[in-house]
């Protein structure tokens, strides 16, 4: 069964400090794997996507790592802010089905304090 | 440019009502998904259309729900007889190839 599991569910730091997410997946045969930031109450936002041959992206002040033999990822975010509290989720895409069947993790909730 | 925009934003119905909602992809996009967010879940896959294929329905949880997309551009998800367990968020999303996709809003759907 493809699953795309997130930890911790929730965080919560101090501004100014670094954290790292991390996602664990099961989807096969593996196409690509998004971190996408989830404002409450808005849509989703991709912060990055990495293919099978990518092991680290970085967008700014988030920087995503891909294990694709342990099937797993992370996303570290340096220097937190207060805008940076949202949820953050893992996407995965499968490779079997055609433009990115994917699948979501639950999401790490975020909260970034003063 | 206009993003995916989504309507309304908030709906509340009585169990056992029907529901439309609406969905506005960017404008060009290809294919358009819907999705279903419940409270603490991830998001779940519901509908994928791309260009004048047939749909994929596969995601749809039960004969009350459906939708269509019209000339390849609007889409409305309907749940029929709508069920206390229906209240979600329904997000919608397109994209033109299959490196990214961009979400609407989303509905927030309340069945009372």
């Amino acid at each position: 069964k493809n699953q795309v599991e997130q930890s911790p569910q929730s965080l919560i730091i101090l501004e100014g400090k670094n954290c790292t997410l991390q996602c664990n997946y099961t989807v096969s045969p593996f196409s690509n794997l998004r971190w996408y930031k989830q404002d409450t109450g808005r849509g989703p936002v991709s912060l990055t996507i990495m293919t099978f041959s990518e092991n680290t992206k970085s967008n700014g002040r988030y920087t995503a790592t891909l294990d694709a033999d342990t099937k797993q990822s992370s996303l570290h975010i340096t220097a937190s802010q207060l805008s940076d509290s949202a949820s953050y989720i893992c996407v995965v895409a499968d490779r079997g089905s055609t433009l990115g069947r994917l699948y979501f993790g639950r999401g790490t909730q975020l909260t970034v304090w003063p | 440019g206009a993003g995916v925009s989504q309507s309304p934003s908030n709906k509340v119905t009585e169990k056992g009502k029907d529901v439309e909602l609406r969905c506005d992809p960017i404008s060009g996009h290809t294919a358009l998904y819907w999705y279903r967010q419940s409270l603490g879940q991830g998001l779940e896959f519901l509908i994928y259309f791309q260009g004048n294929s047939a749909p994929d329905k596969s995601g749809l949880p039960s004969d009350r729900f459906s939708a269509e997309r019209t000339g390849g551009s609007v889409s409305t998800l309907t749940i029929q007889r709508t069920q206390q367990e229906d209240s979600a968020v329904y997000l919608c999303a397109s994209s033109l190839d299959w490196y990214e996709q961009y979400f609407g809003p989303g509905t927030r759907l309340t069945v009372t």
